[in-house]
Formats: C-alpha cells, structure tokens, sequence
C-alpha cells in the first residue's frame, strides 16, 4: 500500500497555463506539506497544513494556492505557469506534533517532476 | 533563521571505502538532526535522525552523532556499496516541524 501518492508523476505543459498536482496519505497523519526540489536539487518547504488550515506558508507566489478538502488530501494548484517553476515538487505528512514532542518523522511521496515549456 | 550546511559533492568513492559527509547547522534553541536519502528517480527517505545532544543515529550501516559542540551532524559509513549511491541530504527542525534542508550531497560508489 502506498503511505503518500502523488499524481501525476510527470506533468508537462505550455506557460501561462493553470495545473493541479494531488497528493493524498492514507497513514491518520494530520499534517502535510509541499516542499519544491530545483534542478540543483535544493530543497526548500512550501507550505504546511495541519487538519485543512494552513500553518506555514513560506514566501512562494501568489500563483501557488494549496487546497486541503479533507485531511487526507493535499493539492497544489498554480496558476499562470512559468519557466521558473519547473521543478520536482514533494508531498510529505506527518502526525501532529503533541505534547512535549520536538518533531515527527515527515513520510514523502514520489515527487511530480513539473516541466513548463 | 535556521540553516543547514552540508559539503558539496560529487563525493566519489570505490566500493568498501570510508564515507563521510560533513553537515553543520546553525539554529535556535534545540533542534531535531536528520538524514534523508534520495535515490535516483525516487522521493525521500528517512535514514538515520537525533533529536538531543550527543544522541547517535544509525541506520543500515551509516551513523551520525549530534554534536552541540561543533553544531554538526557528521555522516558516516565503514564500508559503502554500489547500492549507496544516492544523493543524502542534512536537516533539521524546531519547533513548527518545518524539515530545513542542506543543499543535498551526490555520493557515486563505484565497483
């Protein structure tokens, strides 16, 4: 069984185009993220939602709008696609952090590689 | 803010040789010390972590120690194989369980 999905795996289209990349986790986490790996290979998170509110959002592009329908969901929609965002963008969860814990281990997805032409 | 800095690769090596990549990291208050593994074509995976000073992480053969002292989270392994060739990536979290990356180390161990 996979723990997080991600789909697509590839996903190519033209600039100036509207996309979606889904992510779901069938592991109870109630925490997930988006992080975006360049072609250097750096990465660097995106955003963070804890039980479909929004709790970390890092300075990325009003174009990027993450949508959480239930907490076993994660999708990324960016709109007006540009070279720049050529990437490989990664789906993680987590449990929440409780009382007294310092971090939970953060399980990733596959990746979409993302090419705008 | 919080960072990670890991030694750039490509780190090439033969089979059964020594492997160590360097990581320091700079942070507030006391964070949480992973490894994750990238192998080609995949996504990541959790391989070794420490989450208080001196606390040693181990997994499949590699090792790191959370060193306060020197802010680093040294990888080591006595004996790489083929099959460890992948990029290894430093990080680390506080308190928001934000995963802080280095900039990744490509290792090719060669036969």
């Amino acid at each position: 069984d996979t723990a997080v999905s991600q789909t697509p795996k590839y996903l190519v289209t033209q600039m100036g185009n509207d996309k979606s990349i889904k992510c779901e986790q069938n592991l109870g986490h109630d925490t997930m993220y988006w992080y975006k790996q360049d072609s250097k290979k750096f990465l660097k998170i995106m955003f963070s939602y804890n039980n479909k509110e929004l709790i970390i959002n890092e300075t990325v592009p009003n174009r990027f709008s993450p949508k959480s329908p239930d907490k076993a969901h994660l999708n990324l929609h960016i709109n007006s696609l540009e070279l720049g965002d050529s990437a490989v963008y990664f789906c993680a969860s987590s449990q929440d952090l409780g009382s007294g814990k310092r971090y939970n281990e953060q399980f990733f997805g596959p990746g979409t590689r993302l090419t705008v032409l | 803010g919080d960072s990670v800095t890991q030694m750039e690769g490509p780190v090439t090596l033969s089979e059964e040789a020594f492997l160590t990549i360097n990581c320091t990291y700079t942070a507030t208050g006391y964070p949480s010390l992973f490894w994750y593994v990238q192998y080609p074509g995949e996504g990541l995976q959790l391989l070794l972590k420490a989450t208080k000073a001196d606390d040693k992480g181990s997994n499949k053969g590699f090792e790191a120690t959370y060193r306060k002292e020197t802010t680093s989270f040294h990888l080591e392994k006595g004996s790489v194989q083929v099959s460890d060739s992948a990029v290894y990536f430093c990080a680390l979290t506080g308190a928001t369980n934000k995963l802080i990356f280095g900039t990744g180390t490509l290792l090719a161990v060669q036969p």
